[in-house]
């Protein structure tokens, strides 16, 4: 059975700083690896989708890493800013009984001191 | 122009009552998806639909019963409403066999007193 897991379960960091997001997943078998963003009281917001055959992905200041062997994907954010507070989940698309679907860790919940 | 519409934003109700939860998208999906976000903030698939066909039940309750009419909508009928219930169900769609993101609406927060 896949299981995500999402550590520190929250950060908290002053407003500049460069800091590093990690999530695990038990089973190499994965289609692709996504992050999403979750701001309070809003759904999520798919931030990079690295596919099995990728090693990282990229998007302004935010860069995703993916080792499928050991089962670990980063999510890195440079020059941290208080707009980047919110939750992060990553998730892995798995297929199941001939369909597909995303199992998602707990969540790093994100904040940027000013 | 929300690409993953999904209503009521709130919804509180008492034990035992029967309420609907409507999902639309508008991206051209073949694939919808119900998702449970417990008070712990974990967020577990309940229901695929590809195309109008169920191909996703996660050991839910029969008291959930997902509808499509058709591939661009997916509702959640819940009977006999329970405390444990309560949560925030989010409506989510993709394009099933290819890499393309999961698209999320901003979920309906299910309270049953």
């Amino acid at each position: 059975k896949q299981e995500v897991t999402q550590i520190p379960a929250a950060l908290s960091v002053p407003e500049g700083e460069n800091l590093v997001l990690n999530c695990s997943f038990t089973d190499s078998a994965i289609y692709n690896l996504q992050w999403f963003r979750q701001d309070p009281g809003k759904g999520l917001t798919s931030l990079l989708l690295i596919q099995s055959s990728q090693r990282e992905q990229t998007s302004g200041r935010l860069n995703a890493s993916l080792d499928k062997s050991s089962g670990r994907s980063t999510l890195y954010i440079a020059a941290s800013q208080p707009g980047d507070s919110a939750t992060y989940l990553c998730a892995v698309k798995i297929q199941i009984q001939g369909a597909q679907k995303l199992v998602f860790g707990q969540g790093t919940r994100l904040t940027i001191n000013p | 122009d929300t690409a993953v519409s999904q209503t009521p934003k709130y919804l509180v109700t008492q034990m035992g009552n029967d309420k609907s939860i409507k999902c639309e998208q508008n991206l051209g999906h073949d694939t919808m998806y119900w998702y449970k976000q417990d008070s712990k903030k974990f967020l577990k698939i309940m229901f695929s639909y590809n195309n109008k066909e169920l191909i996703i039940n996660e050991t839910v309750p029969n008291r959930f019963s997902p509808k499509s009419p058709d591939k661009a909508h997916l509702n959640l009928h819940i009977n006999s409403l329970e405390l444990g219930d309560s949560a925030v169900y989010f409506c989510a769609s993709n394009q099933q066999y290819s890499n393309s993101p999961l698209h999320f609406g901003n979920g309906t927060r299910l309270t049953v007193t």
